[in-house]
Order: C-alpha cells, then sequence, then structure tokens
C-alpha cells in the first residue's frame, strides 16, 4: 500500500498569501495518478486537481498541481477567503488507492 | 444534473445489519466506478474500496476487507455498501464519490452517517 504523507498538518496564512503544500509518496506513483480535494466543515470533498496537474472543471487558476514520481505540490496563489479549508492529496495509482492526512490552511 | 444522492442517517446497535445507498442521476452510471470513502469525526478521509457497476468488479482497501460489502444494482443506477454485523468501530461518514480511469473522483454524495450505539 502506498502511504501518502502530508506536510505542513497546518498551515496559518492571510488572505492574499501563497500556500504551498507537499505530498509525499512512499514510492513513485505510474502516470502521476495523484489528485488533490479542498474540503470544508459539513461538506464533501471537492475535486481541485487531477492527474497531478490538470486543474478539474470550475477550478480558479489560482489553484494548481505540480510534481511527479514520489513529491508533489498543490500551490493556492493569492489566497481567497473560500480557500481556508483542509486539503488532502489522494492516489489512484496502485492497487489500492490511498488518501493522505490533510493539511489545514487557516486564517493567521 | 450530474449528483449521486445518499440514503439518509442511521442509528444502529452492536451486531446489526445495515445497508446504505448510493443513487446516481445525470450520467451513464456503468461507465463508472464507484468509491466508497469513510471520514471518522475530526479526522482525514479513508479509502474503502471501489466497484463499478457495468460488471460488479471490486476492489477493497485491505483494512476493510472482510468487514464491509459493496454491491450495485445498474438497473436503478445504484451502488450499496453494507455491513453483516456492525460494530462501534463502524461508526463514520462515508461518502460515496464517482470515478472515470483518467481523471478522478469528480462527482461526490452528501455523505452518510452511520452511528453505531448499545
Amino acid at each position: 500500500e502506498i502511504v501518502l504523507t502530508q506536510s505542513p498538518g497546518t498551515l496559518s496564512l492571510s488572505p492574499g498569501d501563497r500556500a504551498t503544500l507537499s505530498c509525499r509518496a512512499s514510492r513513485s506513483l505510474t502516470s502521476s495518478k495523484l489528485a488533490w480535494y479542498q474540503q470544508k466543515p459539513g461538506q464533501a470533498p471537492r475535486l481541485l486537481i487531477y492527474g497531478a496537474s490538470n486543474r478539474a472543471t470550475g477550478i480558479p487558476d489560482r489553484f494548481s498541481g505540480s510534481g511527479s514520481g514520489t513529491d508533489f505540490t498543490l500551490t493556492i496563489n493569492r489566497l481567497e477567503p473560500e480557500d481556508f479549508a483542509v486539503y488532502s492529496c489522494h492516489q489512484y495509482g496502485g492497487f489500492f488507492w490511498t488518501f493522505g492526512g490533510g493539511t489545514k490552511v487557516e486564517i493567521k | 444534473e450530474v449528483q449521486l444522492v445518499q440514503s439518509g442517517a442511521e442509528v444502529k446497535k452492536p451486531g446489526e445489519s445495515l445497508k446504505i445507498s448510493c443513487k446516481g442521476s445525470g450520467y451513464s452510471f456503468t461507465n463508472y466506478w464507484i468509491v466508497w470513502v469513510r471520514q471518522l469525526p475530526g479526522k482525514g478521509l479513508e479509502w474503502m474500496g471501489i466497484i463499478y457497476p457495468g460488471d460488479s468488479d471490486s476492489r477493497y482497501s485491505p483494512s476493510f476487507q472482510g468487514q464491509v460489502t459493496m454491491s450495485a444494482d445498474k438497473s436503478i443506477s445504484t451502488a450499496y455498501l453494507q455491513w453483516s454485523s456492525l460494530k462501534a468501530s463502524d461508526i463514520g461518514l462515508y461518502y460515496c464519490a464517482r470515478h472515470l480511469d483518467g481523471y478522478a473522483m469528480d462527482v461526490w454524495g452528501q455523505g452518510t452517517t452511520v452511528t453505531v450505539s448499545s
């Protein structure tokens, strides 16, 4: 089973800042099958990025994903008030899929 | 509108059986995998398994293998997650989501809360 480790656990930032979230896999992901989800309290997760770097439909371009192999990054440029949430990475390249533990982006 | 609608919250006793549902609409139900995900209170997402409604091909996380059963009835575009004998540790918020190869889980149900208490 591929383990995904997200860091940091919590990121304290102000609106307008840039957020950089990391997701590291315990072994290389085939075909960069790595996605990022945003979740707000009381809501279901929302797909932001798939295939490591492709924005899902309707996702603003301030969200971007990058990386390959074992190291992946989600960058949020110019944080908006609605971006403060929990972000989880997810791999779907292994036989068993897994999620990272999540990074909470909170208002400083 | 593409959506997945899950059945309502459940409160059960240990040892009881349970089957929750996830009904798809607005898309071809048999062309997408259905994924089940658990979330414990205040915790992260856990991948439970996937099922392909087209042929009921399925795969379980080792953590959930033997603990739950996934199924699907393509005639009514509905996927199910069931327990034969609930335990206190089965509590949680259970989501279904659709997944397309080459894409990811783009549509999610609203979640079903399962409470197990004597």
